[in-house]
């Protein structure tokens, strides 16, 4: 399978500081994407980055990507409260029209 | 911005019943796809749909299950002889190309199976 898993399952931070959550995978990628949801509500495409990409930045988003590790992180730089949220790593391989979730991450920003 | 919208928002169904979840992708997208969610946990696979045929299916979506796209707008899953295990929050999401461009999701419908 090629689904990501991430890692914390949970983060709950002060408002101001940085965020970090990694995720994992198993298998070849075309890309991999991070989003977001507010609790029951549908998910929100934040950033892609493609397997010869090692780093990509959009706005406080910062996500890298090691294809030899099979692994990722996006790391969200000075939280604010409205980016409480859940996290999610997806995978899209290179032959399938499958976009694999992976279990996410609950971040909780504390004022 | 154009969006996924999905309809019902809740629907509400008993055991052994038949239920009919639609969703209107973009419009101009190619690639639609449906995901099941259980209680805000993990974002499961169910099926992708490309010209008008099934290209992927999780091992979920089993004779229970079926999508189809009627009409030029309009994506459905059907689920037949529903159980009590098929309650959650069901996702559609829609995209332009094949690889690399992002998912975009409707708000989903919960379903509750009584």
């Amino acid at each position: 399978s090629q689904q990501g898993e991430e890692d914390p399952q949970a983060l709950s931070i002060q408002e101001g500081e940085n965020a970090t959550m990694n995720c994992s995978y198993k298998t070849s990628i075309n890309n991999l994407q991070w989003y977001r949801q507010n609790s029951g509500r549908g998910l929100v495409h934040l950033i892609l980055i493609r397997s010869n990409e090692r780093e990509k930045h959009s706005g406080r988003l910062r996500v890298t990507l090691d294809t030899s590790k099979k692994s990722s992180s996006l790391l969200i730089t000075a939280s604010r409260a409205a980016d409480t949220a859940s996290y999610f790593c997806a995978t899209e391989g290179n032959r399938d029209d499958k976009i694999i979730f992976g279990k996410g991450t609950r971040l909780h920003i504390l004022p | 911005e154009p969006e996924v919208t999905q309809t019902p928002s809740h629907q509400v169904t008993q055991m052994g019943q038949e239920v009919i979840l639609r969703c209107v992708p973009i419009s101009n997208h190619l690639y639609f796809y449906w995901y099941r969610q259980i209680l805000g946990q993990k974002v499961e696979f169910l099926v992708s749909f490309y010209n008008n045929e099934i290209s992927e299916k999780s091992e979920i979506f089993d004779d229970q299950f079926s999508v189809e796209r009627p009409d030029g707008s309009n994506f459905t899953l059907k689920i037949r002889s529903t159980k009590l295990e098929d309650s959650a929050m069901y996702f559609c999401a829609s995209k332009g190309d094949r690889a690399g461009s992002p998912l975009h999701f409707g708000n989903g419908t919960r379903l509750t199976v009584t």
